[in-house]
């Protein structure tokens, strides 16, 4: 159990550009699970994944945000035509199916739109 | 909808003090209830959770007990050290919407030697 992953850590981008983060559960975990946390809030949910199929999306999240899960392994959230209210920490989190109220999550991905 | 208010931080403390954190929160099921630590350039981690009423959640000498009555999940700690500077969330999760967590705006705590 390596844990969630998130990739990249890092990402700086001038407004108008393109972003893709990456996420990788922990293997088995049928769960997956995106939020966004702005500075000095707590996250807020986007969307979330059971195995490959994509079940909700938050109301809050703009057309611009997709997300995909395919083969039920890692995910991708792409931001498309990014503005600098985008500028947030991304996080991923995974949770079995059984145990769904216990969720573990990754290191985040911070974005930076400049 | 379901929410979740903690108190306002930042908490500061002198090591070895004791520690309170308020937690209330409003749901219309019944929701597991967390406390989650985020350290200094570090991502969430679970710190303790309860799942029903009346249960206590306990990690790293913190506790905190679900109280259906006043609807609350206050953090303690009965001595705390340096080392437990973070940010503190509660949250909550419910199976009416889909355990999505509903989180608290965070405290910061900084405990001073």
């Amino acid at each position: 159990d390596t844990g969630v992953s998130q990739n990249p850590r890092h990402k700086i981008t001038k407004r108008g550009q393109n972003v893709t983060f990456r996420c990788d559960p922990i293997s088995e975990h049928n769960r997956l699970y995106w939020y966004r946390q702005t500075l000095g809030q707590g996250p807020e949910f986007l969307t979330y994944f059971q195995n490959e199929a994509q079940l909700e999306k938050s109301r809050l999240l703009s057309d611009r945000f997709s997300a995909e899960r395919p083969k039920g392994s890692f995910s991708t959230l792409e931001i498309q035509r990014t503005e600098q209210g985008d500028s947030a920490m991304y996080l991923c989190a995974s949770s079995y199916l059984s145990r769904a109220d216990t969720q573990y999550f990754g290191p985040g991905t911070r974005l930076t739109v400049l | 909808g379901d929410s979740v208010t903690q108190m306002e931080g930042p908490v500061t403390l002198s090591e070895e003090a004791f520690l309170t954190i308020n937690c209330t929160y409003t749901a219309t099921g019944y929701p597991s209830l967390f406390w989650y630590v985020q350290y200094p350039g570090e991502g969430l981690q679970l710190l303790l959770k309860a799942t029903k009423a009346d249960d206590k959640g306990s990690n790293k000498g913190f506790e905190a007990t679900y109280r259906k009555e006043t609807t609350s999940f206050h953090l303690e700690k009965g001595s705390v050290q340096v080392s437990d500077s973070a940010v503190y969330f509660c949250a909550l999760s419910d199976e009416n919407s889909n355990y999505q967590l509903i989180w608290g705006a965070g405290t910061k705590l900084i405990i001073k030697p």
